[in-house]
């Protein structure tokens, strides 16, 4: 089985502080994708990345950065968290084939106090 | 843009009830089509697919029929139970990026 995992379920941060949301697959997936989930607002597609060191910016970029130095780990940054970002993070990845489904982590319900 | 709609929810069902959730896409050419579920506390999971046209998704006693002339993707079940409740996504691919819809919330009544 596709296991995707987050390195928090829950996390309580500050204003202004850096905010490091870990992510890693086990299936060498080349894809893997960040999103934010808000109540009535569905999934928002932030940043997602084809490949090893390779990234774009999906549809709310702003306020975040990532890193994927390996292929298994996707990195979400918030520079400079902000209360506007309190939000449930899912992280998923999917194989090349884009009629593939992607696969979710849990989750990390983050909370920006 | 390329959108995904899907019927607003809550929707409150008594447990053995029909289920149906509406879904319609929009899309150039031929995308595949997901429907995902996400439980409480969880992140979301697939619970069936289709990838061309008269394709019929299914699992776990759901089902859904990609139209192609309606541009449809309806979730179905014959006999909901309670521990169905939970939130749809129905999603399209087909391109880099997954447009998913909003996301309809399913109570089921014992």
């Amino acid at each position: 089985d596709v296991k995707v995992t987050q390195s928090s379920r829950y996390l309580v941060k500050r204003t202004g502080e850096k905010v490091f949301l870990e992510c890693v697959q086990d299936m060498d997936h080349e894809n893997m994708f960040w999103y934010r989930q808000d109540p009535g607002l569905g999934l928002r597609l932030i940043y997602f990345s084809y490949d090893v060191k390779m990234k774009e910016k999906g549809d709310i970029p702003e306020g975040y950065s990532v890193s994927r130095e390996k292929k298994e780990r996707f990195s979400l940054i918030l520079e400079s968290a902000s209360t506007n970002q309190t939000s449930m993070y899912l992280c998923a990845s999917r194989p090349q084939e884009y009629t593939r489904e992607q696969y979710f982590g849990p989750g990390t319900r983050l909370t920006v106090t | 843009g390329d959108s995904v709609t899907q019927m607003e929810g809550p929707v409150t069902l008594s447990e053995e009830a029909f289920l149906t959730i509406n879904c319609t896409y929009t899309a150039t050419g031929y995308p595949s089509l997901f429907w995902y579920v996400q439980y409480p506390g969880e992140g979301l999971q697939l619970l069936l697919k289709a990838t061309k046209a008269d394709d019929k998704g299914s699992n776990k006693g759901f089902e859904a029929t990609y139209r192609k002339e309606t541009t449809s993707f309806h979730l179905e079940k014959g006999s909901v139970q309670v521990s169905d409740s939970a939130v749809y996504f129905c999603a399209r691919g087909g391109g880099f990026k997954t447009i998913f819809g909003a996301g309809t919330r399913l109570f089921v009544k014992a």
